[in-house]
């Protein structure tokens, strides 16, 4: 089973800012937040992962709270092609390093 | 382009049959990752491979099998196919086995198979 709760669905507005949160509050230690998302049925596509400390990277921006319980992907200007589903994952990139996929937020960006 | 490739990009066949779905990892990455998304199961992860050894298995079928050549490409057969199979077949890379903390998979565009 997945260790992250989503919400189901989400709209934005297009050129405005895309908060998604992800609640992870069974995450260990050596464990990492990565963010993926799926446009249609493309393959997944990486956008970002993190720790500790909020990461930022020319798609997004990843907030995660001091007691690392939850996360916050940010798109910061979303764009209609940002659409997607949008898949929190905790991962440690261990022996166990595939990765599980809950149901993800479908996010939608409205014109 | 995640640079991480996979053929063909669609495959039809009939139950009963067996198919061979093949991946080119990103150029560097030793490490082959299988998944497999239905309409009613979502993305679950099959097995992976690091250099030509299998690492991990996940909820793959026995009449699935898998591995990873020299040249690091992947090939996934699976036999005796049923219509429940029918579904989008990811490949993923990464550099390492999945030993190293914060290694990340970067996934191919997928092949999809209908079983008829």
């Amino acid at each position: 089973d997945a260790k992250t709760t989503q919400p189901t669905s989400m709209d934005c507005a297009e050129g405005r800012a895309a908060n998604l949160p992800c609640n992870h509050s069974t995450i260990s230690g050596n464990e990492y937040v990565y963010w993926y998302r799926q446009i249609h049925s493309q393959g997944p596509q990486y956008i970002i992962h993190g720790l500790k400390n909020n990461e930022t990277n020319e798609m997004a921006s990843l907030i995660i709270t001091e007691d690392r319980k939850s996360s916050t992907l940010i798109l910061p200007h979303a764009t209609l092609r940002d659409t997607a589903v949008y898949y929190c994952i905790v991962s440690q990139g261990g022996s166990q390093g595939n990765l599980i996929f809950g149901k993800g937020t479908k996010l939608s960006v409205k014109p | 382009d995640s640079g991480v490739t996979q053929t063909p990009k669609h495959l039809i066949t009939a139950t009963g049959q067996r198919v061979t779905l093949r991946c080119s990892p990103r150029s560097g990455d030793l490490s082959v990752y299988w998944y497999q998304q239905s309409l009613d199961q979502g993305l679950q992860f099959l097995i992976q491979y690091y250099n030509g050894e299998e690492r991990a298995k996940g909820n793959i079928l026995e009449r699935f099998s898998a591995q990873q050549f020299p040249d690091l490409h992947s090939e996934l057969n699976l036999s005796s196919l049923e219509l429940g199979d029918s579904a989008l077949y990811f490949c993923a890379s990464s550099v390492a086995p999945s030993g190293r903390p914060g290694d990340t998979q970067y996934f191919g565009p997928g092949t999809r198979l209908t079983v008829l």
